[in-house]
């Protein structure tokens, strides 16, 4: 069974400043780690997904993620931030080794970007 | 951007009555999949489909929850009997490898 915990309900910035989101799951096996957004009264946008290679990957509209083992972490993050990127970000984890599994959701932090 | 369409947007209904919503994967997606997000953002797995066969679905879903993704018609999450507790945002997302590609959502409000 994986677990995905973002500790940050809330978080905060003023518009160009860089933002870490964090992200930490548990699971015993090969793991396939994504960051979906949510903006108000939308479904969830695909950002972008780990499942082997470099531990950095670079998504849509600036953001990036690194994945580390040690740290059971897949942190999402941003140099400067644009007002439109408030919305609530899920960090979400599914079993590797068929296309069919099931995602398993953290609670979502919600960033705000002050103007 | 996601191409997969799901229909209503919106759906209001009371309790005891019939809640279904329809879901068009996008073009060469086989597999499909239904979450239900409460307003806590808590997400559940419903089901999910590859082609037209159930792969897995929640106990939930074999009581009052049915699903069906026919050849070229489109998918559908139908609630028999609805409850107070399942007022919710369906999400239905499908999927070619390992990423899935999310609807806009139907918003179930039941009274």
């Amino acid at each position: 069974t994986q677990t995905v915990s973002q500790s940050d309900a809330h978080v905060t910035v003023f518009e160009g400043d860089s933002v870490e989101l964090r992200c930490n799951y548990s699971y015993g096996g090969s793991i396939y780690l994504s960051w979906y957004i949510q903006h108000h009264g939308h479904g969830l946008q695909f950002l972008l997904k780990y499942y082997s290679g470099n531990p950095v990957v670079q998504g849509v509209n600036g953001f990036e993620a690194e994945f580390s083992k040690s740290d059971s972490s897949f942190h999402l993050r941003k140099a400067s931030v644009h007002w439109s990127d408030s919305a609530v970000y899920f960090c979400a984890v599914s079993a590797t080794g068929a296309n069919t599994g099931k995602l398993t959701f953290g609670h979502g932090t919600i960033l705000r970007v002050h103007p | 951007n996601s191409k997969v369409i799901q229909t209503p947007r919106y759906l209001v209904k009371g309790q005891g009555q019939k809640a279904k919503m329809r879901c068009i994967p996008e073009k060469g997606h086989p597999v499909v999949f239904w979450y239900q997000q409460n307003k806590n953002n808590e997400f559940k797995f419903l089901i999910n489909f590859q082609n037209q066969e159930v792969l897995q679905q929640i106990d939930m879903t074999e009581k009052r929850f049915s699903a069906e993704c026919p050849s070229n018609s489109p998918c559908s999450l139908e609630i028999q009997s609805s409850e107070a507790g399942d007022s919710a945002l369906y999400l239905c997302a499908s999927s070619l490898s390992y990423e899935q590609y999310f609807g806009p959502g139907t918003r179930l409000t039941v009274l």
